[in-house]
């Protein structure tokens, strides 16, 4: 079965640092490029991050940029993302997200980890 | 950045109609446009790629159409189920935005 697990989530003050991480399996997740999608509470969708299948192509939201680093491990078969100087705005659920190809289509969802940056 | 905007925001129906979604880029961006499903405490579901590519294992029911700046989303009969927020979602020079979102409900 294809999956994404994220974990690494929690409460924190803002200024603070979180390390995501999504677990991939049941696909060849070094064929993929990858996605960070957040929600934040009762709002729509916002995309994060995104990297291609090597890392070698990596974009920014811009309300992230500078603060967030996405990465990944194809022998973990993980995701990561890296989130410093978290603000009250950056309080969400993160998805990780598989695309579809090269059209940036996101077949593969996980259930999502909740970011609260709160004091 | 381009931007993206989706009518209406929220629309009631009965089942069995047809209902449409319209979601309009701010400059041309192909047909890289997606739709995506959202129910209530779950992640999304993507069902329609490239425009207008049913994703495999959605319902005929769901159909998408458009390029460069203008698309639409079509539910051919409305069914219980399709209650869900519908969001597009683009990509252009290296960003991916989504649409604010179309709530569905049944009337």
């Amino acid at each position: 079965e294809v999956q994404l697990v994220e974990s690494g989530g929690g409460l924190l003050q803002p200024g603070g640092s979180l390390r995501l991480s999504c677990a991939a399996s049941g696909f060849t997740f070094s064929g993929f490029g990858m996605d960070w999608v957040r929600q934040a509470p009762g709002k729509g969708l916002e995309w994060v991050a995104y990297t291609n299948n090597d890392g070698s192509a990596i974009y920014y939201a811009d309300s992230v940029k500078g603060r967030f680093t996405i990465s990944r491990n194809d022998v973990k078969r993980s995701l990561y993302l890296q989130m410093n100087s978290l603000r009250a705005e950056d309080t969400a659920v993160y998805y990780c997200v598989r695309d579809k190809g090269v059209t940036y289509a996101m077949d593969v969802w996980g259930q999502g980890t909740t970011v609260t940056v709160s004091s | 950045d381009i931007q993206m905007t989706q009518s209406p925001s929220s629309l009631s129906a009965s089942v069995g109609d047809r209902v449409t979604i319209t979601c309009q880029a701010s400059q041309d961006i192909s047909n890289y446009l997606n739709w995506y499903q959202q129910k209530p405490g779950k992640a999304p579901k993507l069902l329609i790629y490239d425009a207008s590519n049913l994703e495999t294992g959605v319902p005929s029911r769901f159909s998408g159409s458009g390029s460069g700046t203008d698309f639409s989303f079509t539910i051919s009969s409305l069914q219980p189920e399709d209650v869900a927020t519908y969001f597009c979602q683009q990509y252009s020079n290296l960003i991916i935005t989504f649409g604010p979102g179309t709530k569905v409900d049944i009337k």
